[in-house]
C-alpha cells in the first residue's frame, strides 16, 4: 500500500487565490512527521512545512499552512494569496518515529499559477 | 545554513561505464539518501546510510551501490551503466532524530546514459 498518496497530478491556480494541495497517508504508528517540499523548475527541492503527529495545531509559515486531519489522515498544503513564483512541483512525504530513517514521498503535485 | 552539495549537475555517461556519484553535507547529519526521480513517480530510494560504513537497500537498489567512508559523504556508483538508469538522482540528509527533522536536499544531478 502507498504509504503517501497524492492525487493531483496538476493544479491551476490564479494568481492572488489560495490553492489546496492534497494529501493522504498511512501509517500505524503513533509518532509521525509529515513534510511538504517545493521543487521549481531548476530541480532543487525546498523544505516548506513540517507537521507533527502530536502537534494540535496546523502547522503555519508564512503563506503555507497544513491543514492536518488526523482521523482522516490527511496532510493538505494551502497555499494563499498565490504568486507566479509559487509554480512549482510540490511533494508530500512522512516520516514514522518507529523506524525513523525513512521519508516517504507522493508523487508530486504540479503547480501551474496563472496570472 | 545546511548544506548539501553533490557532484555534478550534469552528466553524460555511457552504457557500460561505471558511474560515481557523490555527495557531500556539512552538518554532521548521522542519515544520508540517495533518490531517484523521474516523471510521475517521485521520489524513489535508491539507499540509505544511518552511520559511517552502515547501508541499507532502498526500494531500487538493483543496478546500484553506495559508499559511505566518512560521515560526510555517501557515494553512489553505477556498476555499469544502462539507458534506463538515466534520470535525476537526488541526495539529501538528516539528523536521525525519530520523526522530528527534514530532510536537506542537494541540487540534483541530471545524468543521460547514451
Amino acid at each position: 500500500a502507498q504509504k503517501i498518496t497524492q492525487t493531483q497530478p496538476g493544479m491551476f491556480v490564479q494568481e492572488k487565490e489560495a490553492v489546496t494541495l492534497d494529501c493522504t497517508y498511512d501509517t500505524s504508528d503513533q509518532s509521525y512527521g509529515l513534510f511538504w517540499y517545493k521543487q521549481p523548475s531548476s530541480g532543487e527541492m525546498i523544505f516548506l512545512i513540517y507537521q507533527g503527529s502530536y502537534d494540535e495545531q496546523n502547522a503555519t509559515e508564512g503563506r503555507y499552512s497544513l491543514n492536518f486531519q488526523k482521523a482522516r489522515k490527511s496532510a493538505n498544503l494551502v497555499i494563499s494569496a498565490s504568486q507566479l513564483g509559487d509554480s512549482a512541483m510540490y511533494f508530500c512525504a512522512m516520516r514514522e518515529g518507529s523506524t525513523g530513517n525513512q521519508f516517504y514521498f507522493g508523487t508530486g503535485t504540479s503547480l501551474t499559477v496563472i496570472p | 545554513d545546511v548544506k548539501v552539495t553533490q557532484s555534478s549537475r550534469y552528466l553524460v555517461k555511457r552504457t557500460g561505464e561505471k558511474v560515481f556519484l557523490e555527495c557531500v553535507q556539512d552538518m554532521d547529519h548521522e542519515n544520508m539518501f540517495w533518490y531517484r526521480q523521474d516523471p510521475g513517480l517521485g521520489l524513489r530510494l535508491i539507499y540509505f546510510s544511518y552511520d559511517v560504513k552502515m547501508k541499507e537497500k532502498g526500494d531500487i537498489p538493483e543496478g546500484y551501490s553506495v559508499s559511505r567512508e566518512k560521515k560526510e559523504r555517501f557515494s553512489l556508483i553505477l556498476e555499469s551503466a544502462s539507458t534506463n538508469q538515466t534520470s535525476m538522482y537526488l541526495c539529501a540528509s538528516t539528523l536521525n532524530l525519530g520523526s522530528l527533522y527534514e530532510q536537506y536536499f542537494g541540487p540534483g544531478t541530471r545524468l543521460t546514459v547514451t
